[in-house]
Order: C-alpha cells, then sequence, then structure tokens
C-alpha cells in the first residue's frame, strides 16, 4: 500500500524556489516524515526530516500541515544540479520509496 | 571517510549462482541496511540489522541471506540467483535504528542475473 502520493514530475526554473508536494493521509502519530533525493542512478541522500514542527537546513525547508495529512519539500534557488527524483517518505527506519517525483531544473 | 562503500560495483551472473555482495561503512554506525531498486521504481528494503549480532527481515526478503560480521560490515547473500533478483542493490547505515535517523547511502551494486 502506497503510504505517500506525489506528483510523478515537475519543472522548475534556475533560480525560483521549487515547491513539491507530497500527501501522506494515512500517517500515524510517531511516523516521520523523510525527503530524500537520487541523482541520476546514484545512491539515495538525505533531504530532511520531520515530525510536527516545519523544519529548515542548509538544503531546504520542509512545511508539514498541522493535521500531518500532507507536507511541502521547499527548495529555495533551485540550481541545475537539483535535478532530480525526489522521495517523500514515512515511516520510523524501515524506509520504503515509492516512485518519487522527477524534478527538472531548467535554465 | 569514505562512508558507505559496496563490492562489487557492476556483476553479471547466469541463473543458480551464487554471490555475496559486501558493504563497509566507516562512520561508527550501529545500523545497517539493504535495499533494492527495480528499473523505474523505488527502492524496498530486503534486511536490515538494528545493531551488531542482529537481523531481521525487511519487506522483499525472499531469496536473500545477511550476516553483520560486525560493526562496520553488512553482507547480502544471494543463494541461487533468479531473473528477477536483477536490480541495482543499495547498502545504507544509520546511527541508529529509530526514527529521526539519517540513513547514508552507497553508490549501488548493479546486478543481472541472466
Amino acid at each position: 500500500d502506497a503510504k505517500t502520493t506525489q506528483p510523478p514530475s515537475m519543472d522548475c526554473a534556475e533560480g525560483r524556489a521549487a515547491n513539491l508536494p507530497c500527501n501522506h493521509s494515512t500517517i500515524s502519530g510517531n511516523e516521520y516524515v523523510y525527503w530524500y533525493r537520487q541523482i541520476h542512478s546514484q545512491g539515495p541522500q538525505y533531504i530532511i526530516h520531520g515530525l510536527k514542527n516545519n523544519e529548515t537546513n542548509e538544503m531546504a525547508s520542509l512545511i508539514i500541515t498541522e493535521d500531518r495529512k500532507s507536507s511541502t519539500l521547499i527548495l529555495p534557488h533551485a540550481t541545475l544540479r537539483d535535478t532530480a527524483v525526489y522521495y517523500c517518505i514515512v515511516g520510523h527506519y524501515k524506509l520504503s520509496f515509492g516512485a518519487g517525483t522527477t524534478v527538472t531544473v531548467r535554465a | 571517510n569514505a562512508g558507505v562503500t559496496q563490492t562489487p560495483k557492476f556483476q553479471v551472473l547466469k541463473t543458480g549462482q551464487s554471490m555475496t555482495l559486501q558493504c563497509a561503512q566507516d562512520m561508527n554506525h550501529n545500523s545497517m541496511y539493504w535495499y533494492r531498486q527495480d528499473p523505474g521504481m523505488g527502492l524496498r528494503l530486503i534486511y536490515y540489522s538494528a545493531s551488531e549480532g542482529t537481523t531481521d527481515k525487511g519487506e522483499v526478503p525472499n531469496g536473500y541471506n545477511v550476516s553483520r560480521l560486525n560493526k562496520r560490515e553488512f553482507s547480502l547473500r544471494l543463494e541461487s540467483a533468479a531473473p528477477s533478483q536483477t536490480s541495482v542493490y543499495f547498502c545504507a547505515s544509520s546511527p541508529l535504528a529509530g526514527g529521526g535517523n539519517e540513513q547514508f547511502f552507497g553508490p549501488g551494486t548493479r546486478l543481472t542475473v541472466l
């Protein structure tokens, strides 16, 4: 069963903010929201995670709705190197990656 | 620090052959994981080791065995390879097996079973 729903693809202009949505309506109270990305066929790279509060680090911001049923990953100033597949995952440590969102940053 | 390393990078097997995929981490992490990624799909957890001396099944364990050799090393064995096991295999590690821990991934092993 899919625990998250993401759009299959999206485009973004270089230098603009990229907002990636994720629905996780069946999330349980103690499950985290994680975001990873995968560039080409490399190993996935951790971006950010959160439980209830919004989070920000040097790579991105994570906005989680109050009911925790959806979240948005924000890349504040997208660059060409941010072109990748982005995965939204809910759980603890036994992660299950869905198909993700293919983000293409265009010059 | 090399992070998470995997060997080999590529492998071609014939149906019925066996092989072991090696994974090592130098970050003193307690927990290690094996995932597989089929073409066009996300990663699925095969086995994990929450701490040295323990291993547990993940989402797709059939056809695989694992060994947590020591704190650094976690190997994945295919006893009798099948074409359905053609995939890219990723090893990962994290400080602890618990919510809120970042997993660090290796570069992957690309396996083809003919």
